[in-house]
């Protein structure tokens, strides 16, 4: 089955306790990126990868890292989280579709920072 | 003022209503418009997607985009239980795939 996985789905931190969410697509997709989700601001940004070892910055990039090693896999990284970054991040991946990129969304990880 | 906006609702209708859900944007450089569907505790997946304007049904759904207004529309026509979700607008200038603008959502409950 085409996928988009994310662990964990759940994760309660504290201030400045380095955290990894992982992100992994079995579709081949050469495109990746993270998003996350807030009441009244919708979708946002973080960082996208157009392929391995390429990565930029999206609308929301600080305080997160990311890295692009394998094509599969997309790992987004809070060095040192604080209550700001508490939300509901999505990673998707996405391919051409004819002239259309389809945006492919993995279930969500809801992270809160205490 | 943001890119994309778009009423959060919550929008509340009885089954086999007509639903209209809309978003207006500001950048005139869009040319791709998409609807995504989210229901709760997944991710936004993809219901439909348009190239510039004019309209695409697709069963009982149909997107309208109006570039002139800068105006989009998503209708649902006998509407179900199973449509309650939250839908996602988006929109983007190009097909280079990293560039994708969301409205906020608004929520439908079909009531039974």
């Amino acid at each position: 089955e085409a996928q988009v996985t994310q662990n964990p789905r759940y994760l309660i931190t504290v201030t400045g306790k380095k955290l990894t969410v992982t992100c992994s697509q079995n579709m081949n997709h050469e495109y990746m990126s993270w998003y996350r989700q807030d009441p009244g601001l919708g979708l946002r940004q973080i960082y996208y990868s157009m392929n391995v070892e390429v990565t930029d910055k999206g609308d929301v990039p600080e305080g997160y890292k990311v890295s692009r090693k394998e094509k599969r896999n997309f790992p987004l990284i809070l060095e040192s989280p604080s209550p700001n970054q508490t939300s509901l991040y999505f990673c998707a991946s996405s391919q051409l579709t004819g002239r259309f990129w389809e945006l492919f969304f993995g279930e969500g990880s809801r992270l809160t920072v205490l | 003022q943001k890119e994309v906006e778009q009423d959060p609702g919550p929008l509340s209708v009885p089954e086999g209503a007509i639903v209209s859900l809309n978003c207006t944007y500001s950048n005139s450089a869009f040319q791709y418009f998409m609807w995504y569907r989210q229901y709760s505790r997944k991710g936004p997946e993809l219901l439909m997607y348009t190239y510039s304007s004019g309209n695409k049904e697709d069963g009982r759904f149909t997107a309208q985009v109006d570039k002139s207004s800068k105006y989009i529309s998503l209708f649902i026509r006998d509407s179900q239980p199973s449509d309650s979700a939250t839908y996602l607008c988006a929109m983007t200038p190009s097909n280079t795939g990293n560039q994708f603008y969301f409205g906020t959502g608004t929520s439908l409950t079909v009531i039974p």
